[in-house]
């Protein structure tokens, strides 16, 4: 069975720092990119960045570009998003997702609060 | 970047039903447009990826039409599970956007 069980998240003040993790499991993680999507509270979703394979490649959304890491460990079948320089904007619920632009399995979110 | 219109943006339907929905590009997507239904709470869900490709475990219900610019999401016949918001997503460019969603609600 396919998981992609998150961590992280939670209250941070605008300017702050957060890390999310993805623990991905029942599929070989190395054959597939993987995305971060949000959801705003109320609001659509948006894709905000993805990698390939092996971790060379990354594309972000320009909103966070600059200020949002995408990572992978390929030994630990585990896909992260570092985030920076928090606004209020990015006030949101994640979702990690298995491939690079569609999405057949998803996390179960983890809400971001930026807020002083 | 490609911006999806959705409409309506809420539809107000009864069970055994027909659904149409409807997405629209700002320019050409060819067929690299999927649709993902979500409930409230939960994580979206795929249902139809390329235009008309039904994902895994997707009741025939669920068909999905269109080409370039215009695209539809049909529901043949409404099960009281199938209420939820919709959003179409294109794949073609990046970055990879979604439409604004549409509210699917019970009459």
């Amino acid at each position: 069975e396919v998981q992609l069980v998150q961590s992280g998240g939670g209250l941070v003040q605008p300017g702050g720092s957060l890390r999310l993790s993805c623990a991905a499991s029942g599929f070989t993680f190395t054959n597939y990119w993987m995305s971060w999507v949000r959801q705003a509270p109320g609001k659509g979703l948006e894709h905000v960045a993805n990698v390939n394979l092996d971790g060379s490649e990354e594309y972000y959304v320009d909103s966070v570009k600059g200020r949002f890491t995408i990572s992978r460990d390929n030994a630990k079948n585990s896909l992260y998003l570092q985030m920076n320089s928090l606004r209020v904007e990015d006030t949101a619920v994640y979702y990690c997702a298995r491939g690079g632009a569609r999405f057949h399995y998803w996390g179960q979110g983890t809400l971001v609060t930026v807020s002083s | 970047e490609i911006v999806l219109t959705q409409s309506p943006a809420t539809l107000s339907l009864s069970p055994g039903e027909r659904a149409t929905l409807s997405c629209r590009a700002s320019q050409s997507v060819g067929s690299y447009l999927g649709w993902y239904q979500q409930k409230p709470g939960q994580a979206p869900r795929l249902l139809i990826y390329d235009t008309s490709n039904r994902a895994s475990d997707i009741p025939a219900r669920f068909s999905g039409s269109g080409s370039g610019t215009d695209f539809t999401l049909t529901i043949s016949s409404l099960e009281p599970e199938d209420f939820a918001v919709f959003y179409c997503q294109q794949r073609y460019n990046w970055p990879y956007s979604f439409g604004q969603g549409t509210k699917l609600e019970i009459k």
